[in-house]
């Protein structure tokens, strides 16, 4: 069972919309929390990262939620548009697993329609 | 200024064939990585270098073989090429010394095994 689980699996918006994705995840201890954009065609591109000592970090558009306690954690869009079109992938590390080592999810895929 | 590059993006090939996808980071980053990607999406780790240094070796079958010429560079070589083989694999690079081991990834290799 992967220790990183997203929903929803794909989410269509309209243009102006906002939208909530969430992560569930088990890996235990819990080093840091990062949510990914991958672009179509692209590698994935960093959005935000947090420790367990933080509850959220913004980063333009795109704030990500941390609750540590319940293991999940939530990335929410503001007013969507055309190029939020991406798949976001939320990733976990362990210190068990050596820092360089992340559990990935298997992506939100939005699509925003004008 | 590309940080993680990746050639060739696209490769074509048949069954049978050996080839070879290279990757250089002009980050200084002392880790590297090679990541696979599913039709599903879904990221998987194969190998990762530390300062020349194979740290990761994740169950991939021993026709693939990394290659780490110095810091910048993790080439990736594939034997026998499978139809199962087709893909899209990352390169990513971070330095494990930073605060969140952020990992930058390139842009892919499309693989395509006819």
């Amino acid at each position: 069972k992967n220790q990183v689980e997203q929903s929803p699996q794909s989410l269509i918006i309209l243009e102006g919309k906002n939208c909530t994705l969430q992560c569930n995840y088990t890996v235990s201890p819990f080093s840091n929390l990062r949510w990914y954009k991958q672009d179509t065609g692209r590698g994935p591109v960093s959005l935000t990262i947090m420790t367990f000592s933080e509850n959220t970090k913004s980063n333009g558009r795109y704030t990500a939620t941390l609750d540590a306690d319940t293991k999940q954690s939530s990335l929410h869009i503001t007013a969507s548009q055309l190029s939020d079109s991406a798949s976001y992938i939320c990733v976990v590390t362990s210190p068990d697993y050596g820092n360089n080592r992340l559990a990935f999810g298997k992506g939100n895929q939005v699509v925003v329609i004008p | 200024d590309t940080a993680v590059s990746q050639t060739p993006k696209y490769l074509v090939t048949q069954m049978g064939n050996d080839k070879s996808i290279k990757c250089e980071q002009n980050l200084g980053h002392d880790t590297m990585y090679w990541y696979k990607q599913d039709s599903k999406k879904f990221l998987k780790i194969m190998f990762s270098y530390n300062n020349k240094e194979l740290i990761i070796n994740e169950t991939v079958p021993n026709r693939f073989s990394p290659k780490s010429p110095d810091k910048a560079h993790l080439n990736l070589h594939i034997n026998s090429l499978e139809l199962g083989d087709s893909a899209v694999y990352f390169c990513a690079s971070s330095q494990i010394s930073g605060t969140y081991n952020e990992q930058f990834f390139g842009p892919g290799t499309r693989l395509t095994v006819l």
